[in-house]
């Protein structure tokens, strides 16, 4: 069965900490992607990756970074947390264009 | 650029009513189209999709039909349950170029 792995359902963070969210998938995809999903809003892109190493930014990448130095995980990185960024954040990986995309459950956030 | 445009929610129906929830979309080629559900504390799950232009996707008693003529791919299902309560997110990829509608609200009474 098709995994995608989110290591933190809900985290609590002070401002101006580094938060580390850690997604892995075990379908061997060559694409991953962190969005953000707030109400009214839906899931908004903040970084995608098509390949190791390679990171392309989304829709709203600023405050945000990631790594992904092996196929199978993909980090999202708060460098320095804000009290905006308290969010659900989604993990998701495809396996090309037009295949379906999976998601973990994804990962509650609170900056205090 | 490439968008999506949902019916705004929140939806109520009773059980065994009839669904729909209208979805359009913007894009510069020919996306694939895609409906996703979120039920409570979980994450997205894929509930159909629809490739090409006139495809039908189906799950579950659901159904959308691609139609490129009015940008569309509008949800329906003939007798909902309680079970269906969920937020439902219209989705369209091009290229790996993903976007999502803001999701709507359903709920089912009994």
């Amino acid at each position: 069965d098709v995994k995608v792995t989110q290591s933190s359902r809900y985290l609590v963070k002070r401002t101006g900490e580094k938060v580390f969210l850690e997604c892995v998938q075990d379908m061997d995809h060559e694409n991953m992607f962190w969005y953000r999903q707030d109400p009214g809003l839906g899931l908004r892109l903040i970084y995608f990756s098509y390949d190791v190493k390679m990171k392309e930014k989304g829709d709203i990448p600023e405050g945000y970074s990631v790594s992904r130095e092996k196929k199978e995980r993909f980090s999202l990185i708060l460098e320095s947390a804000s009290t905006n960024q308290t969010s659900m954040y989604l993990c998701a990986s495809t396996g090309g264009s037009g295949n379906t995309i999976y998601f973990g459950e994804g990962s509650w956030l609170t900056v205090v | 650029g490439n968008s999506v445009t949902q019916m705004e929610g929140p939806v109520t129906l009773s059980e065994e009513a009839f669904l729909t929830i209208n979805c359009t979309y913007t894009a510069t080629g020919y996306p694939s189209l895609f409906w996703y559900v979120q039920y409570p504390g979980e994450g997205l799950q894929l509930l159909l999709k629809a490739t090409k232009a006139d495809d039908k996707g189906s799950n579950k008693g659901f159904e959308a039909t691609y139609r490129k003529e009015t940008t569309s791919f509008h949800l329906e299902k003939g007798s909902v349950q309680v079970s269906d309560s969920a937020v439902y997110f219209c989705a369209l990829e091009e290229v790996y170029d993903m976007r999502f509608g803001a999701g709507t609200r359903l709920t089912v009474k009994p």
